[in-house]
């Protein structure tokens, strides 16, 4: 059974430019969140998707948006990158109907240079 | 607004117990978890409590008490490889079914010979 997996791992873009995030959650969950974790720092809560919508949102500009498919894969977007995008984002996928933990993806760590 | 607070940097030594405490204050309470995260890596689930009490998970121990919005995980028997950053996350409800975890910004434990 394979965990949440989310690619790529490393990612290296430039200022302005735009990104595409990944990822597949654990087999049987349907929610996906997606987190963003700076150095030192905690993980913060970008938004979460289930039935394919946004069903909440943390405190982060449009320039991040998101997207789940029919199978509960997601995506993370963020357009106009900035330096202070570089971060690790992490996505968590859990059931929503169960009153369990959620299970992290490795992360992507994003560097904009 | 929301806000979880525990240390930044703990120290202990290999064979001992250490005590990481948790406070928070947030509104929609519907669980508190610990979990374990290495350098890079993504964070796993270490225990999980919605009711007041102590559950104990082998070597890991984690308490609660909503009325003083108060948390603590207990490591026993320490062991080099529990050298890690250790994060508290309240899960919020909002209505719904929709949780997100709210994160403390995790206490980087040092685990020394």
């Amino acid at each position: 059974d394979a965990g949440v997996t989310q690619s790529p791992t490393h990612l290296i873009k430039t200022r302005g430019q735009q990104v595409t995030l990944r990822c597949s959650p654990k087999s049987g969950h349907d929610t996906v969140s997606w987190y963003q974790q700076a150095l030192g720092q905690g993980p913060q809560f970008i938004f979460q998707y289930y039935e394919e919508e946004e069903r909440q949102r943390g405190n982060f500009p449009d320039r991040f948006s998101g997207h789940q498919f029919p199978n509960y894969s997601s995506e993370l977007n963020v357009n106009a990158l900035l330096l202070g995008d570089s971060a690790l984002y992490l996505c968590a996928s859990s059931d929503r109907f169960l009153n369990t933990e959620a299970f992290f993806g490795q992360g992507t760590r994003l560097t904009v240079v | 607004g929301q806000n979880i607070d525990q240390p930044t940097e703990m120290t202990a030594t290999e064979g001992a117990i250490v005590q990481i405490n948790c406070t928070y204050q947030t509104s929609g309470f519907n669980g508190l978890f610990w979990y374990q995260q290495h350098a890079g890596e993504a964070p796993t689930f270490l225990s999980y409590n919605v009711l007041d009490g102590l559950e104990e998970k082998g070597r890991f121990s984690s308490f609660l008490s909503r009325s003083k919005g108060y948390s603590y995980l207990l490591l026993k028997e320490l062991q080099m490889k529990d050298s890690a950053s250790y994060l508290c996350a309240v899960r919020v409800a909002r209505g719904g079914a929709t949780n997100k975890l709210i994160f403390g910004t995790g206490t980087l434990l040092a685990v020394q010979p």
